[in-house]
Formats: structure tokens, C-alpha cells, sequence
């Protein structure tokens, strides 16, 4: 089984809706990252968290919100979804101890708003 | 602040031809870490190498080789003889030691298309 799995894979919505992607890890790591991909723009960092009371914002955080429900679980929220939100998303776990922050992604969410 | 840049955005090369990457990056910190992650048509990201800034020894697997360059900042990645699997999107990235919060940059990717 994979260690880091999002939920949905791919995701089609319309303008003004609420979507809410999901990520599990079983890596046990502490740290827990939602980045987005646009291409030509490698991945930009929405939101990060270090532990269950720790979340903090990223370069990219308006219109987006999280939710850390435990250890291993990290949701991303689009409130009211708009198209420019059309991305790729993944999310990323690293072990506290690696002083090199390692990044460990899941296979990604390819989401899409009419 | 730091930065990642990766100025070749595609690439294209034939089967069996070398192909290096550039990946030039920007620090104030001492210490820290490069990494390279390359990005399939699947989309999945998938972890090359890791390497701390104390150890400039260039690193060779398979026909993936990496010469890294304090004195010019530069993490490039060489493919040999490079195949049509090798078609992909490649990442550099930057993490610095130290600060608490975001500490993980990547480059905006070099698009590497091997024709048959």
C-alpha cells in the first residue's frame, strides 16, 4: 500500500462549489504539506502543518483552507471553487528528524472547475 | 530568501543522445539540501536524489550522474544515453537547515521529451 494516498484522484466540479481532497499518510511522519502544481510553475505551497495544532499558511493560501484531524489525516477545502483553481494537487509528508525535510508525495489530484 | 532556477523550460533530444539539466539555486545558509524529483506523464512525483551541502563529490547511478558545484551554486543532472522513458518533467528543489516554517523550494521543472 502506498504511504501517502489522496483522495479523489481526479475530481471535475463547477464555479461555487465546495471540494474537499483528502490525504492519509502511514508514514507516521509529523509534517504534512498541500502543494499546487500549474504548469510551468513546478509546485507552490498552499498550506503546511508540523503537528495536530500546528497549521500555517503558504505563498498561495487565499481561497484555500485545511484541516489537520490527526496525525496522519490533512484536508484541503476550496470553499467556493473558481476556475483559476484548476490544478494539479498533491500532498507531502517529512519526518521531523530529517534535518533535510525530505518530501514524500502522494500520487496527486487532479482537480478541475467549470 | 531562496530560490531555485532551472532556466531551460523543454528540452528535446533524440534517443541515446547525453542530456544535461541546470539547476541553479540561491542561499544565505551554510547548510542544506538539493534534490532532484522527476515528474512522469502519469504525474506522480518520484524522488531522484538527495544531497547535503558539505558533500560536493559528484554521484553517478546508472546513467544518472549529478555534478554539484558550490563555487557557482549549480545541482546539474546528466542523463546518458537517454531512452524514451526518460521523458518527463524534472524537479529541483532546495531545502535550508535551520528555520522553522517553509523551508522547501522547488524550481518551475525542465520538460525533457526523448524522441525515438
Amino acid at each position: 500500500d502506498a504511504d501517502v494516498t489522496q483522495t479523489p484522484r481526479n475530481r471535475i466540479t463547477k464555479t461555487g462549489k465546495r471540494i474537499m481532497l483528502e490525504c492519509s499518510q502511514t508514514k507516521g511522519h509529523d509534517r504534512m504539506y498541500w502543494y499546487r502544481q500549474d504548469p510551468g510553475l513546478g509546485l507552490q505551497l498552499i498550506y503546511y502543518s508540523f503537528d495536530v495544532k500546528d497549521i500555517n499558511k503558504g505563498e498561495i493560501s487565499d481561497g484555500y483552507s485545511v484541516s489537520r484531524q490527526a496525525q496522519a489525516k490533512f484536508s484541503l477545502s476550496l470553499e467556493s471553487a473558481i476556475p483559476n483553481q484548476t490544478a494539479l494537487y498533491f500532498c507531502a509528508t517529512s519526518d521531523l528528524e530529517d534535518r533535510s525535510d525530505e518530501q514524500f508525495f502522494g500520487p496527486g489530484t487532479r482537480l478541475t472547475v467549470l | 530568501a531562496q530560490k531555485v532556477t532551472q532556466a531551460q523550460t523543454e528540452i528535446s533530444v533524440v534517443e541515446k543522445e547525453d542530456v544535461t539539466l541546470d539547476c541553479v539555486y540561491e542561499t544565505r545558509d551554510t547548510t542544506y539540501y538539493l534534490f532532484w524529483y522527476k515528474q512522469p506523464p502519469s504525474g506522480e512525483l518520484v524522488f531522484l536524489i538527495r544531497r547535503n551541502s558539505f558533500d560536493e563529490q559528484n554521484e553517478i547511478s546508472g546513467r544518472y550522474s549529478w555534478n554539484f558545484q558550490k563555487s557557482t551554486s549549480s545541482f546539474n543532472f546528466t542523463i546518458t544515453a537517454s531512452q524514451v522513458v526518460d521523458s518527463a518533467v524534472y524537479f529541483c528543489a532546495l531545502s535550508e537547515i535551520g528555520n522553522y516554517g517553509q523551508n522547501f523550494v522547488f524550481g518551475p521543472g525542465t520538460r525533457l521529451s526523448v524522441l525515438p
